[in-house]
């Protein structure tokens, strides 16, 4: 199973509403990532968890809120999110990045795309 | 982190080579340089990655310059389901970093 799976596909929320992305991986990885991407841009890089501890976070307004509950797990919790929020989110994950940054290959799902409204 | 350079945009004809390049001056000695795609509204997959050999797999060939300066990467005979946006990438092993540039967006015409 190389499969990274992320639910919902698709979300709509009011800027008052709070809901959460859900992101799954039976990989044994325990790298995990969130990225944002929005139209015709490259994925930015939000959040990293290695081995269920957050060990990266790119200056993220607190709204986003990661959990990594177990090392199978990634959650990305939304609270009072902003219409530019609206984004496709990404999850990832991949074994962790030996001295280098090798030699291992990430794992895409294919995204939550968010509307906020 | 070391950064990339990619040109924005390339053109391309159904079943020939498709060459991109990639600028990587200032990659140290043990990083390596990993090729990511992503077609239209689907998640990055990952293509081929080299240290200083060149590389192929069934979807590319990787060729990383002597200096590990540059490297390029080849899609023998593209077809229109190559069309995408290609990233090349220098992983960080610090925190586990996986980032992005700007990418070219490949158009394989007819």
């Amino acid at each position: 199973d190389t499969e990274v799976t992320q639910t919902p596909k698709h979300l709509v929320m009011g800027m008052t509403n709070k809901k959460s992305l859900k992101c799954e991986q039976h990989m044994g990885h325990r790298a995990m990532y969130w990225y944002k991407q929005k139209a015709k841009k490259p994925p930015e890089l939000m959040f990293v968890y290695s081995y269920e501890k957050l060990s990266i976070n790119e200056s993220v307004p607190s709204r986003f809120s990661p959990e990594c509950p177990n090392s199978s797990l990634l959650n990305l919790h939304l609270h009072a999110l902003q219409p530019e929020d609206s984004a496709l989110y990404l999850c990832a994950s991949s074994q962790l990045f030996a001295r280098g940054g090798g030699n291992t290959e990430a794992f895409f799902g294919q995204g939550t795309r968010l509307t906020v409204v | 982190d070391a950064k990339t350079t990619q040109p924005p945009s390339m053109d391309c004809a159904e079943g020939r080579a498709a060459n991109l390049p990639c600028n990587h001056s200032t990659i140290s000695g043990n990083e390596y340089v990993y090729w990511y795609r992503q077609i239209h509204s689907q998640g990055p997959q990952y293509i081929i990655h080299g240290l200083k050999n060149n590389e192929t797999n069934e979807m590319a060939s990787l060729i990383i310059t002597e200096d590990r300066k540059s490297s390029t990467l080849i899609l023998p005979h593209a077809t229109l389901r190559d069309t995408a946006v290609y990233y090349c990438i220098l992983p960080s092993a610090a925190g586990n970093k996986l980032t992005f540039g700007g990418g070219t967006r490949v158009l394989v015409k007819p």
